[in-house]
């Protein structure tokens, strides 16, 4: 079976510039997750969706992050507008499971760098 | 709260020699364990995983991972390293304090001596 997708893999913009990373999962998985990690870092999650309602965006900084899943499938996270701060690689993973559900394996994409000037 | 300790940032092996990287973590009940790697410019890919049962998990590439509850760790080892095996190391729990959702370590980054 096709993994996560991701795109793009690379993008470097100036600090108050739009940008936006798009995400597909495996196919017939529910949650879709986007994590943001920092050099020397572990993943943080910034969102979580099931299907294409959100379950946790707690840790989404919404002054400048957005997020949306249409259709319950494809994902978009876009950062409007950026900050030297957001450098980091931004991780989509799909997993079958459904919130509230015991933990199950999440699958990664192979995430999009982002260098912020 | 729950939290992950990965105590070695860097941990520097021969190739052929074996490897233990450590992961503790705090939660007063038997989380979900697992351990991912990341290769440089790659995503994260799942090693093995615990749930229940047999403490002494196998994964692939010949990892395998013994969960302690009594030390509350759950360690990742390989009897041989070989040189492809360098990368960040992840070690990741779930709870249902934290609704299922991964809490992290920091990581602890590979490097093999040829």
């Amino acid at each position: 079976e096709a993994g996560v997708a991701q795109s793009p893999r690379y993008k470097i913009i100036e600090k108050r510039q739009s940008v936006a990373f798009w995400c597909n999962p495996i196919s017939g998985h529910a949650t879709l997750y986007w994590y943001q990690q920092i050099l020397g870092q572990g993943p943080k999650l910034l969102i979580q969706f099931q299907n294409n309602g959100v379950v946790d965006d707690s840790q989404l900084p919404k002054d400048r992050f957005s997020a949306e899943r249409l259709k319950g499938v494809d994902s978009t996270l876009k950062i409007q507008p950026a900050k030297l701060e957001d450098s980091a690689v931004y991780l989509c993973a799909s997993s079958r499971r459904l919130a509230g559900g015991p933990t199950d394996t999440q699958y990664f994409g192979p995430g999009t760098r982002l260098t912020v000037l | 709260a729950q939290s992950v300790t990965q105590p070695d940032i860097h941990i520097t092996v021969s190739e052929g020699a074996s490897l233990e990287l450590r992961c503790n973590y705090s939660y007063g009940a038997t989380p979900y364990l697992f351990w991912y790697v990341q290769s440089p410019g790659q995503g994260l890919q799942l090693l093995l995983k615990y749930f229940s049962g047999d403490t002494l998990v196998q994964g692939i590439k010949g990892f395998e991972a013994e969960f302690k509850r009594s030390q509350s760790s759950f360690n990742l080892r390989k009897p041989s390293v070989h040189w492809s095996d360098a990368a960040e190391y992840f070690c990741a729990v779930g709870t249902m304090d934290s609704n299922y959702q991964l809490i992290w370590g920091a990581g602890t980054k590979l490097i093999i001596k040829p």
